[in-house]
């Protein structure tokens, strides 16, 4: 089946570990995008991809790093300068062509830093 | 700058009740998408609707309907006959064409809870 597949639903760190949250879609969409969500609050960008070894900061991308080495993938590192890395991650992906067009989400990977 | 406003912050009805969840959009770009998520207790946000600013046509799919309004920059969402599985989170969101990437802003969220 098509879809975004995100691992591990949880994960827990330490403070000061850098940790890399996974997203992989087998859609063929060119364009991949990863948003936080703190609870009660709708989701903000972090870094977006149109192309493979392509990608811009989002809204929020201090503390955070990506790559794009390959369509299908789009890993998300939180790094140890990231103040608050405490949320709910989630990775979305949108077809090809001219857009704009509703994304594509996977089912979320719940960070927790202590 | 886009803004999307979601002024309710949880709503609940009882089951078979009708509950419309408000949406109202700023943005200065004459043409854009207006987009309607659902959240469910899994996390995993599912597509609803997607509606271009040339559309003002509402839209009724099943028990859900929309109304979108340019004049009043608002993009409603009615549940019609609610059922206990329409408990969810639902964001209300906004894009512009800039791009191939759709960058879309959404608004703060709806806690939909439908009591049996």
């Amino acid at each position: 089946d098509g879809g975004i597949t995100q691992s591990p639903k949880y994960l827990f760190r330490k403070e000061g570990q850098n940790v890399t949250l996974s997203c992989e879609q087998n859609l063929n969409h060119d364009a991949m995008y990863w948003y936080r969500q703190d609870p009660g609050q709708g989701l903000r960008l972090i870094y977006y991809s149109q192309i493979v070894n392509d990608f811009q900061k989002g809204d929020i991308a201090e503390g955070y790093s990506v790559s794009r080495e390959k369509k299908e993938s789009f890993p998300l590192t939180v790094t140890s300068a990231q103040k608050n890395p405490t949320a709910f991650y989630l990775c979305a992906s949108s077809p090809p062509g001219q857009g704009p067009y509703e994304q594509y989400f996977g089912p979320g990977t719940r960070l927790t830093v202590t | 700058a886009q803004k999307v406003t979601q002024a309710q912050t949880e709503i609940s009805v009882v089951e078979k009740e009708d509950v419309t969840l408000d949406c109202v959009y700023e943005t200065r770009d004459t043409t854009y998408y207006l987009f309607w998520y659902k959240q469910p207790p899994s996390g995993e946000l599912v597509f609803l609707i997607r509606r271009n600013s040339f559309d003002e046509q509402n839209e009724i799919s099943g028990r859900y309907s929309w109304n979108f309004q340019k004049s009043t920059s608002s993009f409603n969402f009615t549940i019609t006959a609610s059922q206990v599985v329409d408990s969810a989170v639902y964001f209300c969101a906004l894009s512009v064409l800039y791009s191939s990437a759709s960058k879309i802003i959404f608004g703060s969220g709806t806690r939909l809870s439908i009591r049996p």
